[in-house]
């Protein structure tokens, strides 16, 4: 059973950093591009960065691009999201999700979420 | 691409036949998905590739369009069908809607 637990949320100030944490298990996490999703309070969803199952290739989300950054540790089965510049507006529950395969590019998968709070 | 699903609140009685609506701003290719979020979940994948039922889903959930304009269906509505709808592109980059929230009248 595919299964991702996603950590590190928390309350930071603005301008402050933060790193999330994705531990993927039930599959071979090394063979699969991975993602984080992130939802505002009481509002809709917003992707905001992939990496390709090697790393070779990330995409990030206008709004976020510059100053977060994906990684993935597959040693670990682990994805990363280090966010820096923190601002009001990344206020949101970050979900951790996998394509359902690598041909297949709908969200099949997703962790529970850790809840990112930017507030002074 | 941009979604816009209507209606954003939609009131229905257990038994009814549900319609929910999403449209985008430029042809989709079918490559529409739904999902239901209950409060305080992560979104259940539903439907994929339109019309396709996600392993586990009931039948009276079901997909349809073409272009730019889908459609999800619940055939009956059931009282644990409460929740918010979600439409999903993936013919370009990654883009949802802002959600239809389902409530039982």
């Amino acid at each position: 059973e595919v299964q991702l637990v996603e950590s590190g949320g928390g309350l930071v100030q603005p301008g402050r950093s933060l790193k999330l944490s994705c531990l993927a298990s039930g599959f071979t996490f090394s063979n699969y591009g991975m993602n984080w999703i992130r939802q505002a309070p009481g509002k809709g969803l917003e992707w905001v960065a992939s990496i390709s199952s090697s790393s070779s290739y990330i995409y990030y989300a206008d709004t976020v691009k510059g100053r977060f950054t994906i990684s993935r540790d597959n040693a670990k089965n682990t994805l990363y999201l280090q966010m820096t510049s923190l601002r009001s507006e990344d206020t949101a529950l970050y979900y951790c999700a996998r394509r359902a395969d690598n041909w297949a590019n709908w969200f099949a998968y997703w962790g529970q979420g850790t809840l990112v709070t930017v507030s002074s | 691409i941009q979604l816009t699903q209507s209606p954003s609140l939609l009131s229905a009685s257990v038994g009814d036949r549900v319609t929910l609506s999403c449209k985008g701003s430029q042809n989709i290719n079918n490559y529409l998905a739904w999902y239901q979020q209950k409060l305080g979940e992560a979104p259940k994948l539903l439907i994929y590739n339109t019309n396709s039922l996600q392993t586990g889903i009931p039948s009276r959930f079901s997909g349809s369009g073409s272009g730019t304009d889908y459609t999800l269906t619940i055939s009956s509505l059931q009282p644990e069908d409460v929740a918010t709808y979600f439409c999903y592109q993936y013919n370009n980059g990654d883009t949802f809607g802002a959600g239809t929230k389902l409530e039982l009248k």
